[in-house]
C-alpha cells in the first residue's frame, strides 16, 4: 500500500495567514493526490484532485501543487471557515490511502 | 442535488454482525464506483471498501478483508456493507462516498454521506 505523510500535525495561525501544508508519497504517484477540509463532525469535502484542479465552489484561496512524491496545499490569506483538518489521500491505486491529517487551528 | 445518506449504524456487541445501507440519489448511480471509507473516534479516515459501477468487481482494506462485503443494486440505487465478525477495532464513523472520474476503484471523492455510527463494545 502506499503510505500518505503529512506534516504538519497541526499548525496554528491567524485570520489572514498563509499557510502551507505538505504530503508525502512512499512511492511516486503522478499527480493522483487529493485534498480534503473535514470540519468537526461532518463528512470531508473534496477541496483539490489531480494535484492542483480546485473543485466547483471552493475558493481561489486554496491551491495545490506537487507530482511524484511530494505535495502541497495552500491556503493564502486565512478566513475563520477555514480554521479545520485538512486530509491529503492518492488515487494512483487500489488501496486509496489517506495522510493522516493537518488540524489548523487559531 | 447529488445526496448520498447512510443508515444502520448501532451499537453491537463484539463478534456480531451489521448491515449499513447507502440511498444516493441526484447523479446516474450505476456508471460511477462507490466507496466506504471509515473514522474512528479522534482518528483520520481509513478507506474500507469499494465496489465498481456494475458490481462486478470489488476491493477492500486488509483490515476488512474476510470479515465484510460490499455490494450494489443499481436498480434501487442504494450501496451496502455487510459487516461481520465486527471487533472493537471496527468502531468508527462510516461514510459511503462518490467516485468523482467515473468507474474508477482508486479516484478522489467528490460526494460523501453524512456518515453512520457503528459502536463495538460489550
Amino acid at each position: 500500500d502506499f503510505q500518505m505523510t503529512q506534516s504538519p500535525s497541526s499548525l496554528s495561525a491567524s485570520v489572514g495567514d498563509s499557510v502551507t501544508i505538505t504530503c508525502r508519497a512512499s512511492q511516486t504517484i503522478s499527480t493522483y493526490l487529493n485534498w480534503y477540509q473535514q470540519k468537526a463532525g461532518k463528512a470531508p469535502k473534496l477541496l483539490i484532485s489531480g494535484a492542483s484542479g480546485l473543485q466547483g465552489g471552493v475558493p481561489s484561496r486554496f491551491s495545490g501543487g506537487g507530482s511524484g512524491t511530494y505535495f502541497s496545499l495552500t491556503i493564502s490569506s486565512l478566513q475563520p471557515e477555514d480554521f479545520a483538518t485538512y486530509f491529503c489521500q492518492q488515487s494512483y491505486s487500489v488501496p486509496p490511502t489517506f495522510g493522516q491529517g493537518t488540524k489548523v487551528e487559531i | 442535488e447529488v445526496q448520498l445518506l447512510e443508515s444502520g449504524g448501532k451499537l453491537v456487541q463484539p463478534g456480531g454482525s451489521l448491515r449499513l445501507s447507502c440511498a444516493a440519489s441526484g447523479f446516474t448511480f450505476r456508471t460511477y464506483a462507490m466507496s466506504w471509507a471509515r473514522q474512528a473516534p479522534g482518528k483520520g479516515l481509513e478507506w474500507v471498501s469499494g465496489v465498481s459501477g456494475s458490481g462486478g468487481v470489488t476491493k477492500y482494506a486488509d483490515s476488512v478483508k474476510g470479515r465484510f462485503i460490499i455490494s450494489r443494486d443499481n436498480s434501487k440505487h442504494t450501496l451496502s456493507l455487510q459487516m461481520n465478525s465486527l471487533r472493537a477495532e471496527d468502531t468508527a464513523v462510516y461514510y459511503c462516498a462518490k467516485s468523482l472520474s467515473g468507474d474508477y476503484l482508486s479516484d478522489a471523492f467528490d460526494i460523501w454521506g453524512q456518515g453512520t455510527v457503528v459502536t463495538v463494545s460489550s
